[in-house]
């Protein structure tokens, strides 16, 4: 079975702040990690991907397979990145995307 | 205007009723998503679609039914026989089963009077 936790349900840091929201997975084999994002009357839609390794509007995620935990990072928090993040979980079969809880980041001015 | 259409927005219906949630893409994707998400819960899926005239269940298919008679559509009926009906929930789609990218719609609010 595969599993997300995300252990923050609500995340409050002042503009300029370092950002870490943390996500934990439980899956026997190679999963594919995701970052969604919901901001405010907006879709959910997708922030980043682990096997791109890029950066998104300043956020950062790697893949940390020994604590199997893909924690997204932003060394200065803006308050335009206020939202509702969830992070995901794809097994190799694909198809089945897990989510976590969500954790609602409130970045203050 | 690309994308998932989910209709309605709001819907209120009494106990013992069914209801059907709409849910169309024109993105010509061929896996389609129900989910349904509560606070602190996150998203959790009820059904999803590989290909037309296939489904498969999630893990809260209890009480839901679904179809998928066309490509670009995945209707969601919530029957009677769920007992906690009143939730936000999301349609999705993706390119093909094989990929975590999911193009979610804006959503339709059940509430259970």
């Amino acid at each position: 079975a595969q599993r997300v936790t995300q252990p923050e349900k609500l995340l409050s840091v002042f503009k300029g702040a370092p950002v870490e929201l943390k996500c934990n997975y439980s899956y026997s084999g190679s999963p594919e990690l995701f970052w969604y994002v919901q901001y405010s009357r907006q879709r959910l839609q997708l922030l980043l991907r682990h096997i791109s390794r890029e950066s998104i509007k300043g956020f950062t995620a790697d893949l940390n397979k020994g604590e199997t935990s893909f924690h997204l990072k932003k060394p200065f928090a803006q308050e335009e990145d206020s939202a509702m993040y969830y992070c995901a979980l794809s097994g190799t079969s694909g198809s089945r995307l897990t989510f976590g809880e969500g954790t609602q980041l409130t970045v203050n001015p | 205007d690309g994308g998932i259409t989910q209709s309605p927005k709001y819907l209120f219906r009494k106990e013992g009723q069914n209801v059907t949630l709409s849910c169309e893409q024109n993105l010509n994707h061929d896996a389609m998503y129900w989910y349904r998400q509560d606070p602190g819960q996150g998203l959790r899926l009820i059904y999803y679609s590989q290909i037309v005239n296939d489904f498969q269940k999630g893990d809260i298919a209890e009480g839901y039914s679904v179809s998928r008679e066309k490509k670009e559509s995945f209707p969601l009926t919530v029957t009677s026989a769920q007992k906690n009906p009143t939730a936000f929930y999301l349609c999705a789609s993706s390119v093909s089963r094989n990929t975590g990218e999911l193009f979610f719609g804006e959503g339709s609010r059940l509430t259970v009077l």
